[in-house]
């Protein structure tokens, strides 16, 4: 099955800056990749997603890249503020084994004001 | 999107017990998923829910531990069997094909 790594697990940044949270996945058949924002007590929000044949997607602050080859995708956002503090998670599913999502381990981002 | 209403959305239970948790849904869906999130962790998968045919388990887990119904298209039911304390932990339903929508959580507490 389908195995999704990411970096780092706990990610603190000054408000203002740029936060990269990293994620591989292992099956190449994996062909749509969303990134889910968690806050503390609340369910899993989707805030962007990226499928295979795009390299790139940005959303406001937000954007996202996925490197087929390299089989890994990143989450950029830039000028940090207090309210992007929150648990992210990656994940990773394919049509072709039933959309289940399989998710990374997570980071827990703290933007300092 | 779809809208997911989740019940109960905590509950204390004694070891050895049962608890039935379901998600309805406010449009069709074809598959409906069920995943379990222990404290500060990730989500991981249960198992898929289509109607009309026996849910699909994920290594790890399995059916006479985690029962699912799914009678319709829109509503599902998780059953945790038997419960220990190891088992406490927010249990999630989603749906969507791509950009899957959340269930609000079961927070359950086995004692």
């Amino acid at each position: 099955g389908e195995n999704v790594e990411q970096h780092p697990s706990t990610l603190s940044v000054q408000e203002g800056d740029s936060a990269v949270i990293k994620c591989t996945y292992s099956d190449s058949a994996s062909n749509y990749f969303p990134w889910y924002k968690q806050e503390l007590g609340k369910r899993p929000q989707l805030i962007i997603d990226i499928r295979s044949n795009v390299g790139e997607k940005k959303d406001q602050r937000i954007a996202v890249t996925l490197n087929k080859t390299a089989k890994h995708f990143s989450l950029h956002i830039t000028e940090t503020q207090p309210e992007d503090s929150a648990v992210y998670f990656c994940a990773a599913s394919s049509r072709n084994t039933g959309n289940q999502f399989y998710f990374g381990t997570g980071t827990s981002l703290t933007v300092i004001p | 999107s779809a809208v997911i209403s989740q019940k109960p959305s905590r509950d204390i239970c004694q070891r050895g017990t049962s608890l039935t948790i379901q998600c309805q849904v406010d449009s069709q869906v074809t598959m409906m998923f069920w995943y379990r999130q222990q404290p500060g962790q990730s989500l991981t998968l249960i198992a898929t829910a289509n109607q009309g045919s026996e849910a699909t388990y994920e290594s790890g887990f399995v059916i006479d531990k985690f029962p699912i119904s799914r009678p319709n298209l829109t509503f599902s039911t998780l059953t945790v069997s038997n419960m220990s304390p190891e088992d406490s932990s927010i249990y999630l339903c989603s749906v969507g094909v791509e950009g899957y929508t959340f269930g609000s959580g079961t927070r359950l507490t086995v004692v």
